[in-house]
């Protein structure tokens, strides 16, 4: 599977778009960009995937450039329950979902 | 409602102690996996079972052992061969269509070494 680069936190003020990114350049043709989220002390929780089109659901929103080294994540309008760490994962999406490699993320804060 | 449920939530152990820690889920998936998660970092795969009956290492077993005698639960043991136990686990499932496998995961246990 493909590794991932994420910054390691950011700030949001709350009802502002809350934009993550991650970095992916080794990605394979055919590997998903998969997008979790931890909030503290609880199991991660799926928020969205995508394979090269734009994706979206009521969670958020999932961006991926044209050459799919990189993406982005978007949450249209942040609030405080959206505090948490962000993993993203790159892996081909038939194969065991337990080999995906969940690194440090990006702890995003949002702020009042 | 359907989903993960590990047990208990918190456990302490006491040194040169096995313990058991509990999941179960209603999903009907097939995959179960169990992750070990330290202070400010990702997850790490344990163990992970795609069918009952059988179970393969990931990348931090020594120290660990489970079973899957039934589709539902995938109990993970932490033997006394583990020298620091002391983490956040995690349990998780999934089900896998010709598009995605997404990972349902559990509430967690933290266990504490006294």
């Amino acid at each position: 599977d493909a590794k991932t680069t994420q910054p390691p936190s950011m700030d949001c003020a709350e009802g502002r778009a809350a934009n993550l990114p991650c970095n992916h350049s080794t990605i394979s043709g055919n590997e998903y960009v998969y997008w979790y989220r931890q909030i503290h002390s609880q199991g991660p929780q799926y928020i969205i995937h995508g394979l090269k089109n734009n994706e979206t659901n009521e969670m958020a929103s999932l961006i991926i450039t044209e050459d799919r080294k990189s993406s982005t994540l978007i949450l249209p309008h942040a609030t405080l329950r959206d505090t948490a760490v962000y993993y993203c994962i790159v892996r081909v999406a038939t194969t065991n979902a337990g080999k995906s490699t969940f690194g440090d993320g990006t702890t995003l804060t949002v702020k009042p | 409602d359907g989903g993960i449920t590990q047990s208990p939530k918190y456990l302490f152990r006491k040194e040169g102690q096995n313990v058991t820690l509990s999941c179960e889920q209603n999903l009907n998936h097939d995959a179960m996996y169990w992750y070990r998660q330290d202070p400010g970092q990702g997850l790490r795969l344990i163990y992970y079972s795609q069918i009952v009956n059988d179970f393969q290492k990931g990348d931090i077993a020594e120290g660990y052992s489970v079973s899957r005698e039934k589709k539902e639960s995938f109990p993970l043991t932490v033997t006394s061969a583990q020298k620091n136990p002391t983490a956040f686990y995690l349990c998780a499932s999934s089900i896998t269509s010709t598009t995605k496998e997404t990972q349902y995961f559990g509430p967690g246990t933290r266990l504490l070494v006294l």
